[in-house]
């Protein structure tokens, strides 16, 4: 059974740096290419990065990018979201998603969201 | 301001259908067979429910289906339920963006 369990949310400070962890099971982890999406509370869905299987292709929206790193780990399954300069309109909650089949634009396995809030 | 354009809300009764359409342009929607649609209930994650316009996933119940006229995208549920009540989001493939884009979710009301 494929499983997506993201940690590292919390709350945090106008400025200040979290890094969110996804952790994969149930499937070949290196052989897919991973995403982060977000959805701020009471609002749709947004694209915030994504990362091909062996991290040779990143990319970010605009909003999150030079703030926000994604990266992987194929040996330990890991999937990683690393936020600094974090600004109120990022709290959120933030999903891993595994992307489909290879060159696909679906997201077809999501975990259960990891809510980040940035406060003062 | 969304890429995408859902209608905020629609309804029906059980055992009707429903369709919930989705607007792009000739860059996303239109130009591409890479759209998706995705359920949400509350306070859970998505769930994929139709991929590459009309596919539906292993598992998904066949009341849902997909297609394209366009550069309009629609999900069109039959015989609906009560558990089908939720939000529905579609996403595009954009040559506009190195990521997809989302509609701005649909709430479904079941009667």
């Amino acid at each position: 059974e494929v499983q997506l369990v993201e940690s590292g949310g919390g709350l945090v400070k106008p400025g200040g740096s979290l890094r969110l962890s996804c952790a994969a099971s149930g499937f070949t982890f290196s052989s897919y290419s991973m995403n982060w999406v977000r959805q701020a509370p009471g609002k749709g869905l947004e694209w915030v990065s994504s990362i091909s299987s062996s991290s040779s292709y990143i990319y970010y929206a605009d909003s999150v990018k030079g703030r926000f790193t994604i990266s992987r780990d194929n040996a330990k399954n890991s999937l990683y979201l690393q936020m600094n300069s974090l600004r109120a309109e990022d709290t959120a909650v933030y999903y891993c998603a595994r992307e489909g089949s290879s060159g696909s634009y679906y997201c077809d396995y999501w975990g259960q969201g990891t809510l980040v809030t940035v406060s003062s | 301001q969304s890429a995408l354009t859902q209608p905020a809300s629609v309804s029906g009764s059980p055992g009707q259908s429903i369709t919930i359409s989705c607007t792009g342009t000739s860059s996303d929607v239109g130009g591409y067979n890479y759209v998706s649609w995705y359920q949400q209930h509350p306070g859970k994650a998505p769930k994929l429910m139709i991929y590459d316009v009309t596919n539906r996933p292993s598992g998904v119940s066949n009341r849902f289906s997909g297609s394209k006229s366009g550069n309009t995208a629609s999900l069109t549920i039959s015989g609906l339920q009560a558990e089908d009540e939720a939000d529905y989001y579609c996403s595009s493939y954009t040559r506009s963006s190195t990521l997809g884009v989302f509609g701005g979710g649909t709430k479904l009301t079941v009667l």
